[in-house]
């Protein structure tokens, strides 16, 4: 398997403008979680979906972010309009439902610097 | 609430040095708990878990043992490489309940290796 996938892996923007941030799942997986990572504020979760359902987006900052997940292979993190305390490296991971083997693999992580 | 506590970094040791990182958490049930590393530029990735009391969790030439009566998870290699220079997160994550598949993390260690 190729692992979670994200793209782009390194994106520059100015303020005011919109971003989106993909991650293509590990299949068969059916947990997706969006993390943000700064020196600042270390790793925060900022929403998951179950099933392409979001459970729980309590982490979003605010509403410049939102994130959807049309399908079980797909998802999308947007921020519009960005701001500049937006840069950070922005972490997809999956996992499959609890168990003894529970394990959420990360994708290698979307920079976002905005100027 | 529930929560992890980590021993501030950075941790600066020679090569062939005996590693400890400190690991404390606080819980309302019984969690899993799970050390995962970030190598620089890289995604998190899972080092070693255990899920119940008493158990120990072993990879890589690192272990960790589940300590309910202290409540830790503290991580511990006999001699640490140069390659083993990266940031080792601490976490939980709940055996029920209704976010038994969110992980809460530590805010990170960084460990540098020097030859």
């Amino acid at each position: 398997d190729a692992g979670v996938i994200q793209s782009p892996r390194h994106e520059v923007t100015e303020m005011g403008q919109e971003v989106t941030l993909r991650c293509k799942p590990i299949s068969g997986h059916d947990y997706l979680f969006w993390y943000r990572q700064t020196m600042m504020r270390g790793l925060e979760l900022l929403i998951y979906f179950n099933n392409n359902v979001p459970i729980d987006d309590s982490g979003m900052p605010e509403d410049r972010f939102s994130a959807k997940m049309p399908n079980a292979s797909f998802s999308t993190l947007k921020i519009q309009p960005s701001e500049p305390r937006d840069s950070a490296v922005y972490f997809c991971a999956s996992s499959l439902a609890g168990g003894a083997s529970y394990e959420q693999y990360f994708g290698p992580g979307t920079r976002l610097t905005v100027t | 609430g529930n929560s992890v506590t980590q021993m501030e970094g950075p941790v600066t040791l020679s090569e062939e040095a005996f590693l400890t990182i400190n690991c404390t958490y606080t819980a309302t049930g019984y969690p899993s708990l799970f050390w995962y590393v970030q190598y620089p530029g890289e995604g998190l990735q899972l080092l070693l878990k255990a899920t119940k009391a008493d158990d120990k969790g072993s990879n890589k030439g690192f272990e960790a043992t589940y300590r309910k009566e202290t409540t830790s998870f503290h991580l511990e290699k006999g001699s640490v490489q140069v390659s083993d220079s990266a940031v080792y997160f601490c976490a939980l994550r709940m055996n029920y309940g209704g976010a038994t598949n969110k992980l809460i993390f530590g805010t990170g260690t960084l460990l540098a290796v020097q030859p």
